[in-house]
């Protein structure tokens, strides 16, 4: 399976909003609701932000919302903080035959 | 509190195989899935396999079948994952995840361990 595609890079000022996508294929994104959102800080391990397309995991601020339309699902960080900068990666679901998952390439967000 | 605990850092040559070790606690080790993700230094991340804990059923990434081996010690809540033949493309920060509680696997992974590093260099 082939990396989903993000946009390398996103920017916004405090306060703002920002929408990241993630595009796949009908095999991955498209075809199953199980699109989930990572945040990593330099040298830290990965946070869950969201989880089954929208579904946000206790302790996530609800300024992360998640949301899917055909084979691109999207994160969106509302009302931006300086601590919301950071790489951002999706991953899908990709089994078909087997169980896979996919991840994105990652977003590097930054709060100007 | 929920954790996984990771095992140390390791330096391998090319060609040798290398065993990380995830230790869990503060939950059921054996209700929920737990998956291998990797780093490679600058890099996005990389789904590995996951591996049953109540069963010991595995799944790998294509890529890695027929090098990568996930186990499970059930006595001591560890899983296992052992890469063989490495190359120095394998050099990367390896982690253990745990699977979403969930009816099925593949949701997300919200528990992550500390993450080993694993350096492949003659």
């Amino acid at each position: 399976q082939s990396a989903l595609t993000q946009p390398p890079s996103a920017s916004g000022s405090p306060g703002q909003s920002v929408t990241i996508s993630c595009t796949g294929t009908s095999s991955d994104v498209g075809g199953y609701n199980y699109v989930s959102w990572y945040q990593q800080h330099p040298g830290k391990a990965p946070k869950l932000m969201i989880y089954e397309v929208s579904k946000r995991p206790s302790g996530v601020p609800d300024r992360f919302s998640g949301s899917k339309s055909g084979n691109t699902a999207s994160l969106t960080v509302s009302g931006l903080q300086a601590e919301d900068e950071a790489d951002y990666y999706c991953s899908s679901y990709a089994g078909s035959n087997n169980f896979d998952v996919v991840f994105g390439g990652g977003t590097k967000l930054t709060v100007l | 509190q929920v954790q996984l605990v990771q095992s140390g850092a390791e330096v391998k040559k090319p060609g040798a195989s290398v065993k990380v070790s995830c230790k869990a606690s503060g939950y059921t080790f054996t209700s929920y899935y737990m998956h291998w993700v990797r780093q490679a230094p600058g890099q996005g991340l990389e789904w590995m396999g996951i591996i049953n804990p109540s069963g010991g059923s595995t799944s790998y990434a294509q890529k890695f079948q027929g090098r990568v081996t996930m186990t499970r010690d059930t006595s001591t809540s560890t899983v296992y994952m052992e890469l063989s033949s490495l190359r120095s493309e394998d050099t990367a920060v390896y982690y253990c995840a745990r699977e979403v509680p969930s009816e099925v696997a593949g949701t997300g992974f919200d528990i992550w361990g500390q993450g080993t590093m694993v350096t492949v260099s003659s």
